[in-house]
């Protein structure tokens, strides 16, 4: 695609609830990151994957946070028994990567997540 | 723990200055330093650098890294109102696999 997808764009969720977040990567990028911007904060990694394994996952805050990446492209941001502090946005990035070359990451639009 | 600090954390300068923002870095395995944009939700990339006193530019953007010292400087030239959003500094560590650590951000506004 032109660009990282994401989807949905906002969600709005109840205290306890399960949701999941997708992220579309450029075709072709390999690595695909997801981060967490919550107001007022700076960006926060929570994890990072190379084809579809998650060699870092030291990120994710909590066991309620978890992500999988099936065929090396789509990644899903899971959060279990959502809790008002998830409130933020959730952004992905992907980027080309072979080894011992660097790429720049690109982001996608992110999703904002709102629990009440 | 990797750190980046960023400064000043707010600037409001009139169209047609020069800014400078800066960005000083602790990491383990430093691979890159980049720099975005961001206006509304997403960061734009702006730079990416690897290597220290090689200057990179865009237009009246320019970035230079001295890996020495720790830091990076951003500077814009003859601002613009478009010019006003948040400057991001990431770095790019390695430890067992990459991530970036952000800094707070430099919120610039151009005023007319």
């Amino acid at each position: 695609g032109a660009g990282v997808s994401q989807s949905p764009s906002n969600k709005v969720t109840e205290k306890g609830k399960d949701v999941e977040l997708r992220c579309d990567p450029i075709s072709g990028h390999t690595a695909l990151y997801w981060y967490r911007q919550s107001l007022g904060q700076g960006l926060e990694f929570l994890i990072y994957f190379q084809g579809n394994s998650a060699p870092d996952k030291s990120g994710l805050p909590s066991d309620r946070f978890s992500a999988e990446r099936t065929g090396g492209s789509v990644s899903t941001l899971t959060i279990q028994r959502t809790q008002q502090e998830d409130s933020a946005v959730y952004l992905c990035a992907s980027s080309r990567r072979l080894a011992g070359t660097i790429y720049e990451q690109y982001f996608g639009p992110g999703t904002r997540l709102t629990v009440t | 723990e990797d750190k980046v600090v960023q400064s000043p954390l707010s600037l409001v300068v009139h169209e047609g200055d020069t800014v400078t923002l800066n960005c000083s870095y602790e990491v383990t395995n430093f691979r890159s330093l980049l720099w975005y944009k961001q206006e509304k939700k997403a960061p734009t990339f702006l730079f990416m650098l690897t290597s220290s006193g090689i200057e990179k530019k865009s237009g009246r953007l320019s970035s230079i890294l001295d890996k020495k010292e720790l830091f990076s400087i951003l500077n814009i030239t003859a601002t613009q109102t478009g010019d006003s959003a948040i400057y991001l500094c990431a770095v790019e560590g390695w430890r067992g696999g990459s991530r970036l650590t952000f800094g707070e951000g430099t919120q610039l506004t151009v005023n007319p």
